[in-house]
């Protein structure tokens, strides 16, 4: 079955500084989601890409869709102490289950000031 | 508009316990999803709703049931409570239609089985 894995697993960054986390796919995704969950709350919506080769910015975070639409980058320019929590990529299960996701193990960004 | 809502927070059950999980949404959305959350292993999908009376399994069935009754309302039951549950569990909603298909997530009711 389809498997989504992310790294690192954790990342440590100095406060200004840029750091990428990255998403890949077993399988072609018809769309990617990111998610943010800081510790101890729920995650919550960033950003879909769904065409391939997609980059969409929101402010410092640029993100990306590969052209096989296989993997998917999170790129933070700038590290504030307010990007602290763990960064979720999920794709649909199948093919025609949009909403049927599954979740990357995330990416654990912890900022030192 | 409360969003997404979950109750309890916290819950701790003895081994053979059953009890349910609730979630409510107000936003009218179709979709709803129940996933647990395990240190390292990102969240996992049990069972998802369409709609009102259809329900489907996700990837991690065994040992939770679903019902979908109305819009609103989700309810998680653990039929019979094992320390393998012990988890955090999400309720999420979604609008079902042509766009960003993005899924709010309630804050969770953290669960310990002893």
């Amino acid at each position: 079955g389809q498997q989504v894995m992310q790294i690192p697993q954790y990342q440590h960054v100095q406060e200004g500084e840029d750091f990428t986390t990255y998403c890949n796919s077993s399988t072609t995704l018809s769309n990617i989601q990111w998610y943010k969950q800081r510790p101890g709350g729920h995650p919550v919506f960033l950003i879909q890409l769904v065409k391939s080769g997609e980059v969409k910015k929101q402010k410092r975070l640029t993100f990306q869709f590969g052209e096989a639409k296989k993997n998917s980058s999170l790129h933070i320019t700038a590290t504030q102490t307010t990007d602290v929590g763990t960064y979720f990529c999920a794709g649909p299960l199948t093919t025609d289950s949009w909403g049927k996701l599954q979740f990357g193990a995330g990416t654990q960004v912890v900022v030192t000031p | 508009n409360a969003g997404v809502t979950q109750t309890p927070k916290f819950q701790v059950l003895k081994t053979g316990q059953s009890m349910t999980l609730q979630c409510a949404q107000d936003m009218n959305h179709e979709y709803m999803s129940w996933y647990r959350q395990d240190p390292g292993m990102g969240l996992r999908l049990i069972h998802y709703s369409v709609g009102a009376g259809i329900t489907d399994q996700g990837e991690v069935p065994n040992g939770y049931n679903v019902s979908r009754s109305t819009t609103e309302d989700f309810p998680l039951r653990l039929l019979s409570a094992a320390p393998s549950q012990t988890s955090v569990y999400f309720c999420a909603s979604s609008y079902m239609g042509q766009g960003a298909y993005e899924q709010y997530f309630g804050p969770g009711t953290r669960l310990t089985v002893t």
